[in-house]
């Protein structure tokens, strides 16, 4: 199955600047088959991203998804105070789905 | 507006089973699958199988299998989640997700079941 790593484990900003997430795959993705979730505590993931960089309905244009192949980035510009939660990552590629550990970020 | 509602948290002993619903509203409940993802306390997400509401197909993850079943219920339109031979390693949320596919991003979720493992 493909392995999803994410960098950094814990990330460390203040509301305002900008957040770059990494998700990269063990094993190279067809097409564009990944999205992004964030996840605030006692909730269920928010879906944000799909195929890679296209916005969810609803999610606020500050959040943006890149990347192909093995490499993917979210980015999160101008944080705002209720952007700080965990942010995973979920390939739907190739069978079984399968999730990064999650990205903490924190204020 | 969609919803997937779950049962409420169940506390189960070490061996025993444990047989989680999800209640989708909102839309047509046979035009998506429903997947289930655990969560363990502090952990990341994992995926445990899926189940097609409209022919009862089902998918699971390998390390489940033999011990993970999915079934649905058209005529109240509930999807079910059972899991046997509970260890403490079973404790965590599980989520239900709706997914078209067995291999699909998951646009809505439950709002999670808490399953605690205990003697």
């Amino acid at each position: 199955e493909i392995v999803l790593t994410q960098s950094p484990g814990t990330l460390s900003l203040s509301p305002g600047e900008t957040a770059t997430l990494s998700c990269r795959a063990s094993q190279s993705l067809p097409s564009t088959p990944l999205v992004w979730y964030q996840q605030k505590p006692g909730q269920a993931p928010r879906l944000l991203i799909y195929g890679s960089s296209s916005r969810a309905t609803g999610i606020p244009h500050r959040f943006s998804g890149s990347g192909s192949g093995t490499d993917f980035t979210l980015t999160i510009s101008r944080l705002e105070p209720e952007d700080f939660a965990v942010y995973f990552c979920q390939q739907y590629g190739s069978s079984p789905t399968t999730f990064g550990q999650g990205t903490r970020l924190e204020i | 507006q969609v919803q997937l509602v779950q049962s409420e948290s169940e506390v189960k002993k070490p061996g025993a089973s444990v047989k989680v619903s999800c209640k989708p509203s909102g839309y047509s409940f046979t035009k998506y699958g429903i997947s289930w993802v655990r969560q363990a306390p502090g952990q990341g997400l994992q995926w445990m199988g899926w189940i097609s509401t409209f022919n009862g197909l089902t998918k699971s993850a390998e390390i489940f299998q033999g011990r993970v079943s999915m079934s649905t219920d058209t005529s109240t339109s509930t999807v079910y989640m059972e899991l046997r031979s509970l260890t403490s390693d079973d404790t965590a949320v599980y989520y239900c997700a709706r997914a078209d596919i067995a291999v699909a991003p998951f646009d809505y979720w439950g709002q999670g079941t808490l399953v605690t493992v205990s003697s």
